[in-house]
């Protein structure tokens, strides 16, 4: 079992609507959480991280934590083109002390 | 100029020759990752370091091996190419606390023909 699991994609949605992103992780240990986001042929560049059991909303992200569950999400309210990229999900370890470990990404594409 | 640096950004090379990837940072972190990505794998973490003094293995560490030559200096090394090692590689460096973020350089693509 990969420590870090993102929904399959491609996602794909129309403009102005919500992306939901998905990821569940393994390691119970783990204490922080972060999405990242990648445009094609460009480095991964970070858009929120969370901590804490909840909601962390910065304008039209909203992160979602769930301990108990394992389970990491990333909402994006009114979906704009330029949010087309891929979305990386990371979480650190709970034994390996400053390793992050990353899912295997979610292609979104934002459609006019 | 970029904080984290990546040489060389493209190379081309053929099976079995050894190839080095640089990283150099100036934002004066002490942890230092290589990443590997692939299609539809995301980033698999190759090696991390804390100090000169101080490397981890991460997920898929065989057939690779890394240098920490000073603080701003991190190396990655395949000694023997082969063609699975065809990937892009991202060098990053992050901040001495738990929520602090991975910051990349630009990525190196490697191709072993």
């Amino acid at each position: 079992q990969k420590e870090v699991e993102q929904n399959s994609g491609p996602l794909s949605v129309p403009e102005g609507a919500i992306a939901s992103l998905n990821c569940t992780y393994s390691d119970r240990g783990s204490q922080s959480f972060f999405w990242y986001r990648q445009y094609s042929g460009k480095s991964p560049e970070l858009i929120m991280f969370i901590y804490s059991n909840g909601d962390k909303e910065d304008g039209r992200f909203t992160a979602q934590l769930n301990k108990a569950s394992q389970y990491v999400s990333l909402l994006i309210r009114d979906s704009q083109p330029s949010d087309s990229a891929t979305y990386l999900c990371a979480a650190t370890s709970g034994t390996s002390y400053g390793k992050l470990t990353f899912g295997q990404g979610t292609i979104l594409t934002v459609h006019p | 100029d970029a904080d984290v640096t990546q040489t060389p950004r493209n190379r081309i090379t053929k099976t079995g020759k050894r190839i080095m990837l640089e990283c150099s940072q100036t934002k004066g972190h002490d942890r230092m990752y290589w990443y590997r990505q692939d299609p539809g794998l995301g980033l698999r973490l190759i090696y991390y370091s804390f100090d000169v003094k101080d490397i981890n293995k991460g997920e898929i560490s065989d057939g690779y091996s890394v240098s920490r030559q000073a603080q701003a200096k991190f190396s990655l090394s395949l000694e023997s190419a082969i063609p699975n090692q065809t990937a892009l590689y991202f060098c990053a460096t992050r901040e001495d606390m738990n929520t602090g973020e991975l910051f990349f350089g630009e990525g190196s693509r490697l191709t072993v023909l």
